[in-house]
């Protein structure tokens, strides 16, 4: 089985350039998290899909971070314009299930994209 | 709020020697607690989980957790390390039945084990 799979594992860019992240997650995984790590520092909560749907996207930074996952299958996380504080480490993670992260559920996550913004 | 402290971020130990991984977290309601390890040029792989009843959990690997209710504390440890235990480790709560389905990381412990 395919794990959960994200793409570039890194990208240089310039500040004020636009950056997109790809995941893919494990097939037939409802939801999909996006998480982030600014160096040395805790992993960050972004948002949270159920298929197609944001169920909660209150880490969301601010209005340059947008986030889409069309026909509930994979999702890109786009950053336009990039500034010099989104560099980081940005996870994806799948789970199975509803809305709710059951004590049951187990999280799978991707080796994540290293980001940074120069 | 949540909040998960890891106090420690490196952690240098020698080949065989015990160690112990400190975390903390702060919570209102009941919480599920997580440990994660992150291999180098890896995404992260969970551990071991308490969820409810022993609080003496064990992981993958040889490793345990014990939690602490009144200490509100969920350490790590293994009895004997081995060079492959080099990691990161993060520390991880969730709230017990909340409609947010989220987990809350700390900031993550750094093992390196020495030969």
């Amino acid at each position: 089985e395919a794990g959960v799979t994200q793409f570039p594992s890194h990208s240089v860019i310039e500040k004020g350039q636009t950056v997109t992240l790809r995941c893919d997650p494990i097939s037939g995984h409802d939801n999909l998290y996006w998480y982030r790590r600014v160096m040395g520092k805790e992993i960050k909560f972004l948002l949270h899909f159920v298929k197609e749907s944001k169920q909660d996207e209150s880490g969301m930074p601010n209005n340059r971070f947008l986030a889409e996952r069309t026909g509930g299958t994979y999702s890109t996380l786009k950053v336009q314009p990039a500034e010099l504080e989104d560099s980081g480490v940005y996870f994806c993670a799948s789970s199975q299930g509803g809305q709710v992260l059951r004590a049951n559920e187990k999280l799978f996550f991707g080796s994540g994209t290293q980001l940074s913004v120069l | 709020a949540q909040s998960v402290t890891q106090l420690d971020s490196q952690v240098p130990v020698f080949e065989e020697a015990p160690v112990e991984l400190r975390c903390n977290y702060s919570s209102s309601v009941s919480v599920y607690l997580f440990w994660y390890v992150q291999y180098p040029n890896q995404g992260l792989q969970l551990l071991l989980k308490y969820l409810s009843g022993s609080t003496l959990v064990k992981g993958i690997n040889g490793f345990e957790a014990e939690f602490n209710k009144s200490q509100t504390s969920f350490h790590l440890r293994k009895p004997s390390v081995h060079i492959s235990d080099t990691a990161e480790y993060f520390c991880a709560v969730s709230e017990y039945d909340s409609s947010a389905s989220k987990i809350i990381f700390g900031s993550g412990t750094r093992l390196s084990i020495r030969p």
